[in-house]
């Protein structure tokens, strides 16, 4: 059974437009909580982190919030741009982010049309 | 080097064999991580190091799969007698110290078992 779920495998917006990637989680011990972005043949990049005390974390056009009770994130890119085409995976980890055992999503495929 | 380093990038090998693969992890990074993608799957969590602590070896689906550290440094993953469902991209990982700072990924090696 899937921990992490990321339920739209693909998303397409306009550049210059909100892009919304959504995350849902199953496990209530989960406090800590990270999006990455994957280029193809590329390695994930960490893209910004959230702590289950927070309810939101922004970082430049990135922001990530957080509720708790809906046991759901989400990752907003404002605006988009063409290079943020990419697949995004949410992940998650419980004990406040001190083990190595994050648990991700099966990521969405972004694309930003210019 | 300035990333983490992983190799071979590439590997095809016949089902049965064995196969190790390296990850440098960035200078000073205590935390080395392991995970693979499996086509059409988010990222698995294998194994985890950090500093001189015993390895949580969690994730390691099978008693085929293992992994050192030597010197708390070069990681070295080996899977034995190889299987199909083996194929996948091995994700090597590392950081300061934990989930809490910045993971870096390297580019993945990309394992085909025929």
């Amino acid at each position: 059974d899937q921990q992490v779920k990321q339920n739209s495998p693909s998303l397409s917006v306009q550049e210059g437009r909100i892009s919304i990637l959504n995350c849902d989680y199953t496990n209530s011990m989960f406090d800590y909580f990270l999006w990455y972005k994957k280029y193809p043949a590329e390695g994930p990049t960490f893209l910004i982190s959230i702590s289950s005390i927070k309810d939101k974390n922004e970082d430049g056009r990135f922001t990530v919030f957080l509720n708790k009770s809906a046991k759901h994130l989400s990752l907003h890119i404002v605006p988009s741009q063409p290079g943020d085409s990419a697949v995004y995976f949410c992940a998650a980890s419980a004990n406040g982010g001190s083990q190595g055992n994050l648990i991700f999503g099966k990521g969405t495929k972004l694309s930003v049309k210019p | 080097g300035a990333g983490v380093s992983q190799s071979p990038s590439n590997k095809v090998t016949e089902k049965g064999k064995d196969v190790e693969l390296r990850c440098d992890p960035i200078s000073g990074h205590t935390a080395l991580y392991w995970y693979r993608q499996s086509l059409g799957q988010g990222l698995e969590f294998l194994i985890y190091f950090q500093g001189n602590s015993a390895p949580d070896k969690s994730g390691l689906p099978s008693d085929r799969f293992s992994a050192e550290r030597t010197g708390g440094s070069v990681s070295t993953l080996t899977i034995q007698r190889t299987q199909q469902e083996d194929s996948a991209v091995y994700l090597c990982a590392s950081s300061l110290s934990g989930l809490r700072n910045t993971i870096y990924f390297g580019e993945g090696s990309w394992l085909t078992v025929v």
